[in-house]
Parts: C-alpha cells; sequence; structure tokens
C-alpha cells in the first residue's frame, strides 16, 4: 500500500481555518486520497475524499496538489469539536488491498478557545 | 437510517474466557470491517467480510481468531481464551459496495478488558 505522512499534531484557535497536510510521494494514479478523523472515544468518521480535482462538501474542503504527491484538508473554521485525530489514507483500486483502509498516526488536531 | 450498531459496548472478560462482539451494518450494507485499536496505539485492520464470506483476513491473528457475516443478523467477531493483550477497543465498519471511493461508516466500539 502506499504510504502517507502527515506531521503528529497541529493546534489552531477556533474560528480560524486549518490546513492539515499529507504527503503521499508513492501515490499511484488510481489511487483514492481519503480524510477520517476519529474524535476521543468514538469510531473514526468519514470527512472527505478525492482522486484528481479539488472537493468540497459541508465538513471540509480537500485541495489536491497538481502532480497529487501531496494534499490539503482545509477546516474553513475550526470549532472546539473538531479536535480528534485526523488521517490522510490512500484506498487502492486493487481488489482486495484497497478493500480495507490502512490507518498510519494521522495528525492530533487540538483546537484552543 | 441508523448507523452501524455494535454491541456491547463496554465487555469484561476473564482470561481464558470468550468474547463474542457484534456489529450491525448499516441498512442495505454487505461489506463489513473490522478493526482494533490497542491503548495508545492505531487502528489496525483485522478482517473484510462481505455477506456470507471472508474476503480478506490479513490483519486477523492466526489464532484464537474468527469472523463470520451470516446470511441473516449481525457480522460476529469472536475471540476464545481471551489473553491481557486482547484488551482493546474494537470497531466494525461497513459500506454499501466495494471499490476505492468508498466511503466506510464506523460503529462506536467495543471496549474489551479482559481481567
Amino acid at each position: 500500500d502506499a504510504k502517507t505522512t502527515q506531521p503528529n499534531s497541529m493546534e489552531s484557535n477556533e474560528e480560524e481555518p486549518v490546513h492539515l497536510p499529507c504527503n503521499h510521494s508513492t501515490i499511484s494514479g488510481t489511487d483514492y486520497i481519503h480524510w477520517y478523523r476519529q474524535l476521543p472515544s468514538q469510531g473514526p468518521e468519514y470527512v472527505i475524499h478525492g482522486l484528481t480535482s479539488n472537493v468540497n462538501n459541508r465538513m471540509a474542503s480537500l485541495a489536491i496538489a497538481e502532480d497529487r504527491k501531496s494534499s490539503t484538508l482545509i477546516l474553513h473554521r475550526a470549532t472546539l469539536r473538531d479536535a480528534a485525530v485526523y488521517y490522510c489514507i490512500l484506498r487502492s483500486a486493487k481488489e482486495t488491498s484497497g478493500s480495507r483502509l490502512t490507518f498510519g498516526e494521522g495528525t492530533q488536531l487540538t483546537v484552543n478557545p | 437510517n441508523a448507523g452501524v450498531m455494535q454491541n456491547p459496548r463496554h465487555l469484561v472478560r476473564r482470561r481464558g474466557q470468550e468474547a463474542r462482539l457484534r456489529c450491525s451494518p448499516m441498512k442495505g450494507h454487505s461489506h463489513v470491517y473490522w478493526y482494533r485499536q490497542l491503548p495508545e496505539e492505531g487502528l489496525k485492520f483485522m478482517v473484510y467480510l462481505q455477506k456470507e464470506n471472508i474476503i480478506d483476513e490479513s490483519g486477523m491473528p492466526k489464532e484464537r481468531f474468527s469472523a463470520e457475516f451470516p446470511k441473516e443478523g449481525p457480522s460476529i467477531l469472536r475471540i476464545q481464551q481471551v489473553v491481557r493483550g486482547d484488551s482493546a477497543a474494537y470497531f466494525c465498519a461497513s459500506s454499501p459496495h466495494q471499490g476505492p471511493a468508498e466511503k466506510l461508516f464506523f460503529g462506536s466500539g467495543t471496549q474489551l478488558s479482559v481481567l
């Protein structure tokens, strides 16, 4: 599976934008970029995913570099409830290995009031 | 539409007992995944099942662990003769289809404590 690299931790202030980076230099042409987050004592929660184009949804935006070797998850206005571990995951089109999500260490986001 | 339901939420077992963890996927979802999260560690894939079939069990320990997803009823993760090292949070996820663009929906997990 192609690997992703994320900072261990980041801090933000409430109501400010947050940009969470992810490097995936070994991404293949058919790998989708997924973001999930895990709040304390809860299961992971889907945030957003994309292939080549930037994506927006009600939770966040995903900016994908032109060469696809990196991406950035953007939370437009962080709230205290956004404090979580954020995982950037590549999902392959391969039939078996691509079926599972392989979680790395993720980025622990702290939001200061 | 109810989310992925896992029960029990907390399960306490003594060493040597059996643990059965249940997962009811979202309605219409035929793909189920089990993950384990040891204390202070990341989420590790265990097994992927599609109705009555195990598709990928590459993350399952070779002994004592088994999983099933019968035609009717929830998916079951079974741990025989539990040991203290099995204490962890076990998460189940489901999806309606298989593919790299599919979202997974996770349950709230079962916290297993082995005394």
